[in-house]
């Protein structure tokens, strides 16, 4: 079976901290995409990262970094120095050969002023 | 370009009507799909399609119905609304078929349903 999980429902932090996210994904397939999604309050989703199973190389851009550990099966999301603007609601999700994309529970982040 | 497009944005029923969510997609993309997104759930997949003429269930797809005629549109039908049917819906496109290959999924505005 497929599964992710977001386990932080809620996270609250003041202007300029760093902030990481957790994802822990379930698959038996060998070959699979992970994702992280972003959700302002407007409402869209905003695609930010795609990673496949055989590149574990951590990823940085600006201010996001992502750490894909496969021996703990997990993804997380780091933000770095965050801002007001970084407030929403964000998806890890997995997709492996059935094609389907599973999305976590999602983790609602709130950065203060 | 326009990506993937959502009518409406908003809708109320009442229960027990009928409606169509409607998605359209001018990417060429194979894949299509609807999830539905309600609080502490995430997005859950309704049904899929991989191709024109091509359909299947995802997750929760009771009291739901599509069809793809075209490759460019993938249209949700409820045939009698709920009020469990109230939430956020999103249509999906994609690059490839089935399997890992292809392009991360593109997503439309969503629509906002509220079943009374």
């Amino acid at each position: 079976a497929q599964k992710v999980t977001q386990a932080q429902t809620e996270i609250s932090v003041v202007e300029k901290e760093d902030v990481t996210l957790d994802c822990v994904y379930e698959t038996r397939d060998t070959t699979y995409y992970l994702f992280w999604y972003k959700q302002p309050p407007s409402g869209e989703l905003v695609f930010l990262i795609r990673r496949n199973s055989f590149d574990e190389q951590n990823e940085i851009s600006g201010r996001y970094s992502w750490n894909f550990q496969k021996s703990t099966s997990s993804f997380n999301f780091t933000i770095t120095a965050s801002q007001v603007v970084d407030s929403a609601v964000y998806f890890c999700a997995l997709r492996s050969n059935t094609g389907k994309l599973i999305f976590g529970q999602g983790t609602t982040l709130q950065v203060k002023p | 370009n326009a990506g993937v497009t959502q009518t409406p944005k908003f809708q109320v029923l009442k229960t027990g009507q009928s409606m169509t969510l409607q998605c359209a997609q001018d990417m060429n993309h194979e894949y299509m799909s609807w999830y539905r997104q309600d609080p502490g759930m995430g997005l859950r997949l309704i049904h899929y399609s991989v191709g024109a003429g091509i359909t299947d269930q995802g997750e929760v797809p009771n009291g739901y119905n599509v069809s793809r005629s075209t490759t460019e549109d993938f249209p949700l039908r409820l045939l009698s609304a709920a009020p469990s049917q109230t939430s956020v819906y999103f249509c999906a496109s994609r690059d490839g078929g089935t399997g890992t290959l292809g392009t991360e999924a593109f997503f439309g505005q969503g629509t906002r349903l509220t079943v009374v």
